[in-house]
């Protein structure tokens, strides 16, 4: 099975603090996507990257910026975290989106104080 | 604005029941359609897709695809306690190809 591993389940940081959300996929993906989620929003895309180095803007990418300098990697970094970046942040990896969809990692719980 | 559409719920069922989940997309071209089911907390998990117009089965669960309509969705027959999850509707139809997600219906199966 592919596996996408979010390096933390839970974070705690405080505002204006630079963070890291790491993201490693294990099948030689070329796809990969951040989300973040939250409740009455439902699931909204950040960035995505369809090759190393390459990154695309999603529908919310304010305040976020990407890296993918090797294929199985895709981070998203938090500029300067506010407080309206509280949110669960998933992660996925694809093959071929329409014919397998996602594999979703577990997601990260980023809560900014 | 590309968007999918599902009832909220809850949607509450006796165990034992079929379940039936909704969802509608605006994007006519949209090809690629897929469910997910997220339990409380925890990422989201496909468990059907579905391409062609018509039905597919897969153990307890059937994807319905009606393109004319615009309309996808996901029968649960014999719904059990364990089906009780938040169930997403995803479409492909971004503009560079991810998918598009509806909010998800809140399924509860009661014992």
């Amino acid at each position: 099975d592919v596996k996408v591993t979010q390096s933390s389940r839970y974070l705690v940081k405080r505002t204006g603090e630079k963070v890291f959300l790491e993201c490693v996929q294990d099948m030689d993906h070329e796809n990969m996507f951040w989300y973040r989620q939250d409740p009455g929003l439902g699931l909204r895309l950040i960035y995505f990257s369809y090759d190393v180095k390459m990154k695309e803007k999603g529908d919310i990418p304010e305040g976020y910026s990407v890296s993918r300098e090797k294929k199985e990697r895709f981070s998203l970094i938090l500029e300067s975290a506010s407080t309206n970046q509280t949110s669960m942040y998933l992660c996925a990896s694809s093959d071929d989106v329409d014919l397998y969809g996602y594999t979703f990692g577990s997601g990260t719980r980023l809560t900014v104080v | 604005q590309k968007e999918v559409e599902q009832n909220s719920g809850p949607l509450s069922v006796p165990e034992g029941a079929i379940a039936s989940l909704n969802c509608t997309y605006s994007d006519r071209g949209s090809q690629s359609f897929f469910w997910y089911r997220q339990y409380s907390g925890k990422s989201p998990e496909l468990i059907m897709f579905i391409y062609s117009n018509g039905d597919k089965e897969d153990g307890r669960f059937t994807a319905q695809l009606n393109k004319a309509s615009q309309y996808v969705s996901l029968l649960i027959r014999d719904s059990q306690p364990s089906d009780s999850a938040t169930y997403l509707c995803a479409v492909r139809g971004g503009s560079q190809g991810n998918l598009i997600f509806g909010k998800g219906t809140k399924l509860s199966v009661k014992p």
